[in-house]
């Protein structure tokens, strides 16, 4: 199975200011049609998650320009160019290349100072 | 709009069963694969199962395996899971999700609280 580290776990961000969150997999996350099947997900207190960010630096409609996805092989990142108080949450990378089974990281927690 | 509506979940003993239903609509049910994904009280999201588009081809999670059954009715735009021999440690909010091909896991369901405690 493909192990997905998030770091840090938990984040305290001022408002206004970048935050950045690392995922790094265990194998590479490239298939064998060329593509990268890496996602990121905000899940906001008492809510479902949310895609944000596909395929690695692809961005969901809706979401704010803010957020970006970036990497490749195994070493992937999501910031957030400047932190907003809805922005609070966890974070979940995801990988979809080596399955079953789908597998996610730990989790990042962001929070405002 | 996309959305999934999850019901069946509540309080059951250890041993019980329960089957969740996830209700699609605002989209072709069966040109998506289906999943289900769980979040123990106050921990992360752990993937639980899959279905493909017609309903041929399914996995789960080791945890799960030879306990938990999911399927799908096309004609009724419904996911489910058959949950039996259940555990403490399957206490957990469960997610169906959507997974366009080629891209993955997109849109989510409100989530449905599953407890098993005596």
């Amino acid at each position: 199975d493909v192990v997905m580290t998030q770091s840090p776990l938990s984040l305290t961000v001022t408002l206004g200011q970048p935050a950045s969150i690392s995922c790094r997999s265990s194998q590479s996350l490239v298939s064998s049609n060329g593509g990268t099947y890496l996602n990121w997900f905000q899940q906001r207190p008492g809510q479902s998650p949310r895609r944000l960010i596909y395929k690695v630096s692809y961005r969901d409609s809706g979401v704010p320009d803010r957020f970006s996805g970036s990497g490749s092989g195994t070493d992937f990142t999501l910031k957030i160019s400047r932190v907003e108080a809805e922005d609070v949450g966890v974070y979940y990378c995801m990988q979809g290349t080596h399955w079953p089974p789908w597998t996610f990281g730990q989790g990042t927690k962001v929070e405002i100072k | 709009e996309v959305q999934l509506v999850e019901s069946g979940g509540g309080l059951v003993q250890p041993g019980g069963s329960l089957r969740l239903s996830c209700a699609a609509s605002g989209f072709t049910f069966s040109s998506y694969l289906m999943h289900w994904v769980r979040q123990a009280p106050g921990k992360g999201l752990v993937w639980v199962s899959y279905i493909s588009r017609d309903g041929s081809s399914a996995s789960s999670a080791d945890s799960v395996k030879g306990r938990f059954t999911i399927s799908r009715d096309n004609a009724k735009n419904t996911l489910y899971l058959q949950m039996n021999s259940l555990r403490a440690e399957d206490t957990a909010v469960y997610y169906c999700a959507r997974d366009e091909p080629e891209v993955g896991i997109d849109y989510w369901g409100q989530g449905m609280l599953v407890t098993v405690s005596s």
